[in-house]
């Protein structure tokens, strides 16, 4: 394992429904990110926390809140999503936003919009 | 923004062949491109980086190139075996407009390792 957390592992909602996803890293890490994975796209960087500030926001629907309350967590809450959001939501830490630092991935969250 | 682009999106090799994997990127001020491994159902891991200070690296039977003039660089796995088989991806680091790096990436290569 890489130290990075994801749950649920999967999910199912409703495009009215309110659901968050959750990461937790136990790598002692200052950096977090959350990417979106589609098929046959590249990983696409959503949300970049360092030290629990809020550092990149890739023009991401306001449907997507990521909210970071300490360094070791971060979560992405969801509401009205559409379906083509459905895709495995990724979570990512590095010690730093300096160069050269490697990323850290967890398992992801494979969610499907229905 | 950085742009990058990889190639094959399906590789299907013999066990024991060799596979190249080939990625271009845009931005010539980026200079550190890692390579993940994403297996069924994981998240992606790395595999190699290399610098731009740098134009091979090896770690066993894997080894990446770097031409920053051309402004490419390649993953080159050797002695191929099925647990190879896996999702490859390239990226590129750049500079995040508020400060530090972001990672991006190429489209992934699906590689098959046959018996």
């Amino acid at each position: 394992e890489t130290g990075v957390t994801q749950t649920p592992r999967h999910l199912v909602m409703g495009m009215t429904n309110k659901k968050s996803l959750k990461c937790e890293q136990h790598l002692g890490h200052n950096a977090m990110y959350w990417y979106k994975q589609s098929a046959k796209k590249p990983l696409e960087l959503m949300f970049v926390y360092s030290l629990e500030e809020r550092v990149e926001n890739n023009s991401v629907p306001s449907r997507f809140s990521p909210e970071c309350p300490n360094s070791s967590h971060l979560f992405l809450h969801l509401h009205t999503l559409q379906p083509e959001d459905s895709a495995l939501y990724l979570c990512a830490s590095s010690q730093d936003l300096r160069e050269n630092t490697e990323a850290f991935f967890g398992q992801g969250t494979r969610l499907t919009v229905v | 923004g950085e742009n990058v682009e990889q190639h094959p999106s399906t590789l299907s090799v013999q066990e024991g062949d060799s596979a190249v994997i080939k990625c271009t990127y845009s931005d010539s001020a980026s200079n550190y491109f890692p390579w993940y491994k994403q297996e069924l159902g994981k998240g992606p891991q790395l595999i190699i980086d290399i610098r731009s200070n740098v134009g091979e690296k090896k770690d066993q039977r894997i080894a990446v190139t770097l031409n920053k003039t051309a402004k490419h660089f390649s993953l080159h796995i050797t002695e191929t075996q099925p647990e190879d088989s896996a999702v490859y991806f390239c990226a590129a680091r750049e500079e995040l407009t508020g400060g530090g790096n972001k990672l991006t990436f190429g489209t992934g290569t699906q590689l098959k390792v046959e018996l």
